[in-house]
């Protein structure tokens, strides 16, 4: 079964504390792993993809085919990372591809 | 650029109703996709429309159906509706041949069956 889990529904930490949003997957094949966010008030939007292996806004995830994981971290956590984020994948990369998306995890920073 | 726009942005409706939803893409696409997200829940995928007809469908009944027009906006009916409908009902626009990460969503429509 193709699934997405996120266990956390929300995570608080401290200003300046690390971040780790956990995200497990289970598929068939090699699917394509991404990082959705959403501000408060604002649209459903990329964050980061696996596959480019880039840092955004001082987040990272590396894909962890052997724990089938694709965990979000970033080093000092800042005010305006408050905000929901999906863990998600899709079968091939390409748009015509659903994406699966998990539950959610709701971030919030305390200052 | 107004990037993809939905409308209407809340609607309540009554179990038993006929419900359309409408979305115009992102400038420059043409694929655009629907998906349904209950309270708490992430996005789930139903449908997805290029060239006016439907290419890929998630496990939503036939009460769920589409339409895409010659310009590209797109309609989302559902029939004969019930309490477990009322949701965040989100569009997602990509340009044609587009990479997953070309995906570009709308702020969604909010329905309340009642």
């Amino acid at each position: 079964a193709q699934r997405v889990t996120q266990p956390e529904k929300l995570l608080s930490v401290f200003k300046g504390a690390p971040v780790e949003l956990k995200c497990n997957y289970s598929y068939s094949g090699s699917p394509e792993l991404f990082w959705y966010v959403q501000y408060s008030r604002q649209r459903l939007q990329l964050l980061l993809r696996h596959i480019s292996r880039e840092s955004i806004k001082g987040f990272t995830a590396d894909l962890n085919k052997g724990e089938t994981s694709f965990h979000l971290k970033k080093p000092f956590a800042q005010e305006e990372d408050s905000a929901m984020y999906y863990c998600a994948l899709t079968g091939q990369r390409s748009s015509a591809s659903k994406i699966i998306f998990g539950s959610g995890t709701r971030l919030s920073i305390r200052p | 650029d107004a990037g993809v726009t939905q409308s209407p942005t809340h609607l309540i409706k009554t179990r038993g109703q006929q419900v359309t939803l409408r979305c115009s893409p992102k400038s420059g696409h043409d694929t655009v996709s629907w998906y349904q997200q209950a309270l708490g829940q992430g996005p789930q995928f139903i449908f997805q429309y290029y060239e006016e007809e439907e290419r890929q469908r998630g496990n939503f009944p036939d009460r769920f159906s589409g339409h895409q027009f010659p310009n590209y906006s797109s309609e989302l009916n559902v029939n004969a509706l019930l309490l477990g409908d009322s949701a965040l009902y989100l569009c997602a626009s990509s340009p044609v041949g587009g990479l997953s990460e070309k995906l570009f969503f709308g702020s969604g429509t909010q329905l309340s069956v009642l």
